[in-house]
């Protein structure tokens, strides 16, 4: 199975509006970590949020929050008054085990176009 | 700029080479991760290394190796290069103390096997 799942190859939201990127996930352990990454088209790879799985609020980074469900295994990213600039990949990962000392997965990615 | 560095950019090479990527982690960054990105396998993580010993392995071939030095910059070294290969190869640095998630990555290293 999957440990990562993002269902849409493909999104499309009008500026300024909020979108949400859907991800789930597949662990059978009680401590991991959930990620989300930026890849804009330039190539570069940008850290956005973090959620660990023993937080009881939801991750907040500016713009940026992830919306965590523990019982359905989602860890959907939102992203609010989208800007043009917000057009790239977006990539979940999680890494079992906590934060570290074992290994990421990732997604397969969300291309997300921002729409003037 | 991240201020993680990754030398060399590109890199054009035949099959069976071998071939040396380098990554130098921001100031103070104790942990250096390794990732490939290719069409056919996708994001892939690689291995992780803090503070010079080996902390978590991926999915890694064997003819792929790494180290990270006392100044804290690491190499991964890839042998018997094959076309499969080909990607784009990033590190990134982490271990902030209160945010020790947050990973800093460099511009990658696109790597072409001919």
């Amino acid at each position: 199975a999957q440990k990562i799942t993002q269902t849409q190859p493909g999104m499309f939201v009008q500026e300024k509006e909020a979108v949400t990127l859907d991800c789930t996930y597949d662990t059978s352990d009680q401590s991991y970590g959930l990620f989300w990454y930026k890849q804009p088209s330039s190539g570069e790879m940008i850290f956005l949020i973090y959620q660990g799985s023993y937080d009881e609020q939801n991750a907040t980074e500016g713009r940026y929050s992830l919306n965590f469900q523990k019982a359905r295994k989602s860890a959907n990213l939102v992203i609010s008054a989208s800007q043009l600039g917000d057009s790239a990949m977006y990539f979940c990962a999680m890494r079992e085990g906590y934060w570290t000392g074992n290994q990421f997965y990732f997604g397969t990615g969300t291309s997300l176009t921002v729409i003037p | 700029d991240s201020g993680v560095t990754q030398t060399p950019k590109h890199l054009i090479t035949a099959t069976g080479q071998r071939v040396t990527l380098r990554c130098s982690p921001r100031s103070g960054d104790l942990s250096v991760y390794w990732y490939q990105q290719s069409l056919d396998q996708g994001l892939q993580f690689l291995i992780q290394y803090y503070n010079g010993e080996e902390r978590a392995k991926g999915n890694i071939l064997e003819r792929f190796s790494a180290q990270q030095f006392p100044d804290l910059h690491s190499e991964l070294n890839l042998s018997s290069l094959e076309l499969g290969d080909s990607a784009l190869y990033f590190c990134a640095s982490s271990a902030r103390r209160d945010r020790d998630y947050e990973q800093y990555f460099g511009p990658g290293t696109r790597l072409t096997v001919t």
